[in-house]
């Protein structure tokens, strides 16, 4: 079944402009990861939070989880064209073996 | 290169015609996974395998099988395909960390599958 909802499902920026996605779950979980998908491409993995912790940076990413309020954002600093993709939070439920995927978050950043 | 590829990237087949669309993998992982993507649904769990013959109904498993015979293998099979099973199929794996395969993912380039 699927946990993880994006908000928005679209969001369209200028380049340069930071860019926040959120994703909300519904049950505890041991992380919360954030992938990426080019047009109709292979997802590629961004980055991964643990339960116990608040807060990761990687590069021009920041990633927060909050799990009292099930949630987490993803906030992309200083978009760029290339950033254009298709956004997607995975949770892995605690106590399971899956990892199930939100509906993702179409970005367009604009030149 | 550590990589997951799937075979055949395309297919377009007809319904009730066996078809099988094999995923490898060249990183060790014990944990594979197959998922559908279809517009307005995400990604959906088809199968996954922790190890060797060891295999799990994911939340869409009705009209798929799956085997397990090697470690770097994961075949997903269509025994009588039909229309709904038109999809962008993903396969996936991961290490095995503390006994969760709940670790990154790394992902094939997908099976484009349009079944008439």
């Amino acid at each position: 079944s699927q946990q993880g909802e994006e908000d928005p499902q679209a969001l369209s920026i200028q380049e340069g402009e930071n860019a926040t996605m959120n994703c909300s779950y519904k049950t505890s979980i041991n992380n919360l990861q954030w992938y990426r998908q080019n047009s109709g491409r292979g997802l590629v993995h961004l980055i991964l939070i643990r339960s116990n912790e608040r807060e990761k940076h990687s590069g021009r990413l920041r990633v927060t989880l909050d799990t009292s309020k099930k949630s987490s954002s993803l906030l992309i600093t200083a978009s760029r064209a290339a950033d254009t993709a298709s956004y997607f939070c995975a949770t892995a439920p605690a106590g399971s073996y899956q990892l199930t995927f939100g509906k993702g978050t179409k970005l367009s950043v604009i030149p | 290169e550590a990589q997951v590829t799937q075979n055949p990237r395309y297919l377009i087949t007809v319904t009730g015609k066996k078809l099988t669309v094999t995923c490898s993998q060249n990183m060790n992982h014990e944990y594979m996974s197959w998922y559908r993507q279809d517009p307005g649904l995400g990604l959906r769990q088809i199968y996954y395998s922790m190890n060797v013959e060891v295999t799990d109904k994911g939340d869409v498993p009705e009209g798929y099988k799956v085997s397990r015979k090697e470690k770097r293998n994961f075949p997903l099979i269509l025994e009588s395909p039909s229309p709904n099973q038109t999809s962008l199929y993903f396969c996936a794996s991961s290490s095995l960390i503390s006994g969760s395969p709940q670790e990154t993912q790394y992902f094939g380039p997908g099976t484009r599958l349009l079944v008439l």
